[in-house]
């Protein structure tokens, strides 16, 4: 079946510290991927996403790229801010009659102290 | 503004009782979804509808009802047989395509067990 795997936290960060979030995805056939963003006692937000191979998805500072050789989509940001305190979920969909499912990594907490 | 609301934002359910969480979107989707997050759990897929009167099941569809009355509209009701109902329910919507539609989310709702 489709899977996500995430690197676990929490992962803890000064301000202005590179931040990589590490995915891989299982899946038969080509998904599209993405990472939503939860703050806390809200819901999701989509942070990016990318639909084919090679494909860069990026939003307010973060990229990530999808790799199908490594079946990898890992979340980067090059200078963190405090604000950036959440969970980071990474998940995938494949086309289902013209709609899509999708599937979750079990995500990851990001704490960003200043 | 569009977007998708949820209510309550807390509920409270007693032994034995069925309760229903309200999902409503204004953005013109045609497909919704119901996910259950549960702590260090990711999101997991209680039931989707993309057409108005017709439902699937997800993962975890057991102890769950929805119905799909309307296309703005999609109520999951958590019923007496849902033995482990304590979590964060989320709602969410997408367009139908080629595969690879966003979901946006609402902001959920915490249930409780008295």
């Amino acid at each position: 079946g489709n899977s996500v795997t995430q690197m676990e936290g929490p992962v803890t960060l000064s301000e202005e510290a590179f931040l990589t979030i590490n995915c891989t995805y299982t899946a038969t056939g080509y998904p599209s991927l993405f990472w939503y963003v939860q703050y806390p006692g809200e819901g999701l937000q989509l942070l990016l996403k990318a639909t084919k191979a090679d494909d860069k998805g990026s939003n307010k500072g973060f990229e990530a790229t999808y790799r199908k050789e490594t079946t990898s989509f890992h979340l980067e940001k090059g200078s963190v801010q405090v604000s950036d305190s959440a969970v980071y979920f990474c998940a995938l969909s494949l086309p289902n009659s013209g709609y899509s499912t999708l599937t979750f990594g079990k995500g990851t907490m990001l704490l960003v102290s200043p | 503004d569009g977007g998708i609301t949820q209510s309550p934002k807390y509920l409270f359910r007693k032994e034995g009782q069925n309760v229903t969480l309200s999902c409503e979107q204004n953005l013109n989707h045609d497909a919704m979804y119901w996910y259950r997050q549960d702590p260090g759990q990711g999101l997991r897929l209680i039931y989707y509808s993309q057409i108005v009167n017709d439902f699937q099941k997800g993962d975890i569809a057991e102890g769950y009802s929805v119905s799909r009355e309307k296309k703005e509209s999609f109520p999951l009701t958590v019923t007496s047989a849902q033995k482990n109902p304590t979590a964060f329910y989320l709602c969410a919507s997408s367009m139908i395509g080629q595969g690879g539609e966003t979901q946006y989310f609402g902001p959920g709702t915490r249930l409780l067990v008295l």
